[in-house]
């Protein structure tokens, strides 16, 4: 089974900019892995936010923005806010078999 | 309203089963793709299994123990747990992958149950 990598944490200031990466342990990450993302607070369900590589829900922050880059997927972060802090996750598909990267615990401080 | 409810969580002892059961109302589970997601206490979130209409898949972790079926008349998923292992305590959550009434999908992980509880221990 692939091994999907994340970094394990990050930190980002109040209305600063933050990219977090997910790499597949097969080779480049390309948009037949069909990249999600996740962002998951503390005693709650997870939420996505990303999924497809880029495509947002109806309830995605506008700030949030997926895309590849460097043979990673990447979720970008635009002027974070205090409520961003959390945990986040990519899935990547591996010819149906869906495997999560194990999470970046981002800090806005 | 659209949602997920499972159930069938608790407290077993190594090696025995149990089966969880993932309540769907608001939409047939017939047409969707519906996966079980599971989190270990304190870690990350681990994809389990998946059902969709042209079978079943599973994660190394659950190949050969684990079971994921639906009943279409009552729009419910299970996932049939076998050969417990302390390992397998997590909270399990049912998630809609996506949602496909027609030849076009949509959803994409967009409703997430509540999760049940499943501790392995002696």
């Amino acid at each position: 089974q692939a091994v999907v990598t994340q970094e394990p944490s990050l930190t980002v200031s109040p209305g600063g900019t933050v990219t977090l990466t997910c790499d597949s342990s097969t080779g480049a990450v390309t948009s037949g892995h069909y990249p999600y993302w996740f962002q998951q607070k503390p005693g709650q369900a997870p939420r996505t936010l990303i999924y497809d590589t880029s495509n947002k829900h109806s309830w995605t922050p506008a700030r949030f923005s997926g895309s590849l880059a460097g043979g990673k997927a990447a979720l970008t972060l635009s002027g974070a806010q205090p409520e961003d802090e959390a945990d986040y996750y990519c899935l990547l598909s591996y010819s149906g078999v869906r495997v999560f990267g194990g999470g970046t615990r981002l800090a806005v401080l | 309203e659209v949602q997920l409810v499972e159930s069938g969580g608790g407290l077993v002892q190594p090696g025995t089963s149990l089966r969880l059961a993932c309540a769907a109302s608001g939409f047939t589970v017939s047409r969707s793709y519906m996966a079980w997601v599971r989190q270990a206490p304190g870690k990350g979130l681990e994809w389990v299994s998946l059902i969709y209409s042209g079978g079943s898949l599973y994660a190394e972790s659950a190949k050969g123990r684990f079971t994921i079926s639906r009943d279409d008349s009552t729009d419910t998923v299970y996932l049939q747990m076998n050969s417990l292992r302390v390992d397998d305590t997590a909270v399990y959550y049912c998630a809609r992958d996506r949602y496909c009434p027609t030849s076009r999908c949509s959803g994409y992980f967009d409703l997430w149950g509540q999760g049940t509880l499943v501790t392995v221990s002696s």
